[in-house]
């Protein structure tokens, strides 16, 4: 099944801090999180793996709680280049697949 | 980082006719790739994942039939959408699975429509 994301989009002002949830019904095994622009194909932003891992590059970082199959992504000081759609990616089961979440569209402006 | 590529970038086609999509990966092998569609506004569905030597895994609803997905080498994947309607123009974006890390490289995308 699906992940489920939320919002569903947000509108920040540059500066501004942004969080994305991502939610599993599904046990996990690890959560991919990427960033589409309009047109293009996605582009991989970090994955993490199981027991509680944060990580984060630059002003963006992202957390993962296995128990709560939940995983949310932080966006700080927001970028106009942060502009984009965010989906969350998540991995389980035998094959290990990428089901992508329903996606957040995110949009900074000046 | 690796890079995939697909082949074509876009491509406008006939109703009733097929249509090929490749996926290489340039700079790793990939024993796994994976195949999805994006329809406007919507989030990447998977279609199939691409096991090299053996069949494809399709998910629940695609027609295995009519999307053929061969990965005949480490490094190449392709998908032939047969006799193509209107309702499958899409955007269709491949992955490739590093073994390494577990990591998955997309390409760039094929947009197919289909008149």
């Amino acid at each position: 099944q699906q992940p489920v994301q939320s919002p569903q989009a947000v509108i920040l002002r540059e500066g501004e801090d942004a969080v994305i949830n991502c939610s599993s019904s599904k046990a996990l095994y690890s959560v991919h999180w990427y960033r589409q622009k309009h047109g293009e194909a996605p582009v991989f932003l970090m994955i993490l793996l199981k027991g509680g891992e944060q990580k984060g590059h630059d002003k963006i970082s992202a957390s993962f709680n296995e128990k709560k199959q939940q995983s949310s992504l932080y966006l700080t000081a927001s970028q106009l280049s942060y502009s984009g759609t965010y989906f969350c990616g998540t991995a389980g089961g035998a094959t290990n697949k990428l089901i992508f979440g329903t996606g957040t569209l995110l949009a900074v402006q000046p | 980082g690796a890079v995939v590529s697909q082949h074509p970038s876009w491509v406008i086609c006939k109703s009733g006719t097929s249509v090929k999509i490749e996926c290489r990966s340039l700079d790793f092998q990939a024993t796994t790739m994976f195949w999805y569609r994006q329809f406007p506004k919507q989030s990447l569905m998977l279609m199939a994942t691409s096991n090299e030597g053996s069949k494809a895994t399709y998910e629940q609803g695609v027609e295995k039939d009519k999307f053929l997905i061969n990965h005949a080498s480490l490094t190449l994947s392709t998908l032939t959408v047969t006799s193509a309607h209107p309702e499958d123009s899409s955007f269709y974006i491949c992955s490739a699975r590093r073994e390494a890390d577990n990591e998955q490289f997309f390409g760039p995308g094929t947009r197919l429509t289909v008149l």
